[in-house]
C-alpha cells in the first residue's frame, strides 16, 4: 500500500530564511509522482511543485525546490527566502502508477513565518 | 476564468438530514474527485470519477453518494448514514493521464465547510 509520512506537525522560520519540510513515502510502484500543495487559512489547495520518479533532476519552481532522494524515499520541500505569505499548511502527496489519477496525501506541516 | 466552484462555502444541517454539496468545473477535465479533511489531518478520498456516468469509491465512501451526469458537475450527497459528517469538503479535477502531456496536477475548489448540528 502507498503511504505518505510528514513527521513535522509544525515549523517556524524567520522571514527571508530557508526552510525544509520533510516528506517520506512508501510505494512498490516503479513509476510514481510526488506533489506538494499549499493550503492557506482560506482552505483552497494550491499546487506548488511536482517530481516524477524518473526525473533525473530535482524539480524547482521559483522559490520552491524539491529535494528528491529516491533511495531514501524522501521528497522534501525547500522554500527559500521565506515570506510572511508562506505561512500555511503544506501537504505532500503521491500518485501511483501512471494509469491512475488518485492522490494519497500526508497529514501536513503547518509553517509559520515570523518577521 | 477557468476553475472549480463549490457552493455553498458554509453549510449547516440538522442531524439525520441528507445534504448535497455542489462542485462545478469549466476546465474541460474528465476526472473529478471529492476529498474530506478533518482538523489536523490530510485529505482523504471519498469518491472519484474519471469519465461521465462512471465513478469509483475512494477510501472513505461509506455514508456518501455521488453522480456524474455531466462532465462539468460532480455533486456529493452526505447521507444520514454518515456517522460524523462535520468536516471540510474539497472537490478537485484533473485531466486524465491519457489525454494530458503534463503531470496531471489536481486543481482544487475553495471547499465547503459542513457542520451538522
Amino acid at each position: 500500500a502507498q503511504k505518505i509520512t510528514q513527521t513535522q506537525p509544525g515549523m517556524f522560520v524567520q522571514e527571508k530564511e530557508a526552510v525544509t519540510l520533510d516528506c517520506t513515502y512508501d510505494t512498490s510502484d516503479q513509476s510514481y509522482g510526488l506533489f506538494w500543495y499549499k493550503q492557506p487559512s482560506s482552505g483552497e489547495m494550491i499546487f506548488l511543485i511536482y517530481q516524477g520518479s524518473y526525473d533525473e533532476q530535482n524539480a524547482t519552481e521559483g522559490r520552491y525546490s524539491l529535494n528528491f532522494q529516491k533511495a531514501r524515499k524522501s521528497a522534501n520541500l525547500v522554500i527559500s527566502a521565506s515570506q510572511l505569505g508562506d505561512s500555511a499548511m503544506y501537504f505532500c502527496a503521491m500518485r501511483g502508477s501512471y494509469n491512475t489519477d488518485k492522490l494519497i496525501f500526508g497529514t501536513g506541516t503547518r509553517l509559520q513565518v515570523f518577521p | 476564468d477557468g476553475g472549480i466552484t463549490q457552493s455553498p462555502k458554509y453549510l449547516f444541517r440538522k442531524e439525520g438530514q441528507n445534504v448535497t454539496l455542489s462542485c462545478e468545473q469549466n476546465l474541460n477535465h474528465d476526472a473529478m474527485y471529492w476529498y474530506r479533511q478533518d482538523p489536523g489531518q490530510g485529505l482523504r478520498l471519498i469518491y472519484y470519477s474519471q469519465i461521465v456516468n462512471d465513478f469509483q469509491k475512494g477510501d472513505i465512501a461509506e455514508g456518501y453518494s455521488v453522480s456524474r451526469e455531466k462532465k462539468e458537475s460532480f455533486p456529493l450527497t452526505v447521507t444520514s448514514a454518515q456517522k460524523n459528517p462535520t468536516a471540510f469538503y474539497l472537490c478537485a479535477s484533473s485531466p486524465t493521464y491519457v489525454e494530458s502531456t503534463s503531470y496531471n496536477e489536481q486543481f482544487f475548489g475553495p471547499g465547503t465547510r459542513l457542520t451538522v448540528l
